[in-house]
């Protein structure tokens, strides 16, 4: 069975560039969740998506992020403009309707310079 | 915002010996995570208590949830150099929804 799966894994590009970063989630999964890794903070939860329809945003730092869900097996996470300090690796993760666990994809690696 | 504090947040052993992390909560979790994650990879879950007071073994890990559903720990016995990672513990609040502590980075050498 394929897991999460995110794309690209690796992304540099320069301050004030358009970001989107890409996730399908485990088929079968309804929960799907965005998150943020550095060193500084640890792992963060950005946004979480139940059913398609966005549950709770409070972690999304700034308008600068968005997020989507169009469909049940798709996500994208857009940063614009972005800045240095969003560099840090981006989880998703998903999380079938019977089970706690979550699976995480493999991330994706940005750095903007 | 409740809080899971991870101690310590590093450990370096030696391949053989016993090593013990804490995660540690002022507030009640319905559930709790052990996750393991190995550079360039996401966390991958070793286990999720439930009730206070469980203890769970996952062959030479064991992990304990406290009575009060506050905190947590993680023992390993005998670490070999394939228990190397990063440990994080995760509260659940609201179902689905997890905290996670800063996490402990565990080295162990041959």
């Amino acid at each position: 069975d394929a897991g999460v799966i995110q794309s690209p894994r690796h992304e540099v590009t320069e301050m004030g560039q358009e970001v989107t970063l890409r996730c399908k989630p485990i088929s079968g999964h309804n929960s799907l969740f965005w998150y943020r890794q550095t060193m500084m903070r640890g792992l963060e939860l950005l946004i979480y998506f139940n059913n398609n329809v966005p549950i709770d945003d409070s972690g999304m730092p700034e308008d600068r992020f968005s997020a989507k869900m169009p469909n049940a097996s798709f996500s994208t996470l857009k940063i614009q403009p972005s800045e240095p300090r969003d560099s840090a690796v981006y989880f998703c993760a998903s999380v079938g309707q019977m089970s706690g666990e979550q699976f995480f994809g493999p991330g994706t690696r940005l750095t903007v310079l | 915002t409740q809080l899971l504090e991870q101690s310590p947040q590093f450990l370096s052993i030696q391949e053989g010996e016993n090593l013990t992390v804490y995660c540690n909560s002022s507030s009640v979790f319905s559930s709790l995570q052990w996750y393991r994650q190995e550079p360039g990879e996401g966390p991958v879950l070793l286990v999720t208590v439930v009730t206070g007071g469980e203890v769970k073994k996952l062959k030479r890990l064991t992990f304990q949830f406290g009575d009060a559903r506050k905190d947590s720990s993680l023992h390993i016995t005998a670490a070999q150099p394939g228990d190397t990672g990063l440990y994080l513990c995760a509260g659940d609040s609201s179902w689905g929804k997890l905290q996670f502590g800063a996490g402990t980075q565990v080295v162990v050498t041959p």
